[in-house]
């Protein structure tokens, strides 16, 4: 009974396109999270939700969306694909939304973008 | 802005030995860090944190100890076990704040 899910676990596609990972956590947290491991490894916050509430909204280009239809759900959403959005996208879950609440973190989507 | 340094990509170390993983930070305002786990094909999983108000912190066979004047933190694992063989990611965050900046990870192999 996986407690936080993403789906799909790979994506490969042509640049310019539009493509969403999901994500889904069953564990009842209020916090949910999108995190960015790049190809040197780098595990990046992008953007973070509370309650439905966007809290964190680092630094990304606007290609990326992240929605969240309810506390349960957070899916992120990008445009016009780019060769370097190419990387593994990690969701997160936590009770609360401070940095030391520990996180549960779902298995990965690598995507790749041709 | 590399705020979390972990130096060292890969560690190997014989079953049985301490294994000892080390993380630098730069950022003075840090004062909670944490250590994940992470095997392949899986995401991390929380191992071990500590507070800044302490510098040292035990679970088990996992300690993480705190050097707050040399900004410097390290997990030892003892007896290192072959389940232990994964990548080690630090992580830290300042005080009420909502995000984690993680290290890039040490892969530890533990030597059967």
């Amino acid at each position: 009974d996986t407690a936080v899910s993403q789906t799909p676990k790979y994506l490969v596609t042509q640049m310019g396109n539009d493509k969403s990972i999901k994500c889904e956590q069953n564990l009842g947290h209020d916090t949910m999270y999108w995190y960015k491991q790049d190809s040197k490894k780098f595990l990046k916050i992008m953007f973070s939700y509370n309650n439905k509430e966007l809290i964190i909204n680092e630094t990304v280009p606007n290609r990326f969306s992240p929605k969240s239809p309810d506390k349960a759900h957070l899916n992120l959403h990008i445009n016009s694909l780019e060769l370097g959005d190419s990387a593994v996208y990690f969701c997160a879950s936590s009770q609360g939304r401070l940095a030391w609440d520990e996180q549960f973190f779902g298995p990965g989507t690598r995507l790749t973008v041709l | 802005d590399q705020q979390v340094k972990q130096n060292s990509p890969s560690l190997s170390v014989q079953e049985g030995r301490i294994s000892i993983l080390n993380c630098d930070y730069t950022n003075s305002m840090f004062d909670y860090f944490l250590w994940y786990k992470k095997y392949p094909a899986e995401g991390p999983t929380f191992l071990i944190s500590i507070s800044s108000i302490k510098d040292k912190n035990e679970d088990g066979r996992f300690t993480v100890f705190l050097n707050k004047s040399a900004k410097h933190l390290s997990l030892h694992i003892v007896p290192s076990q072959p389940g232990d063989s994964a990548v080690y990611f630090c992580a830290a965050s300042a005080h009420g704040n909502e995000k984690l900046t993680f290290g890039t990870g040490t892969r530890l192999t533990i030597i059967p």
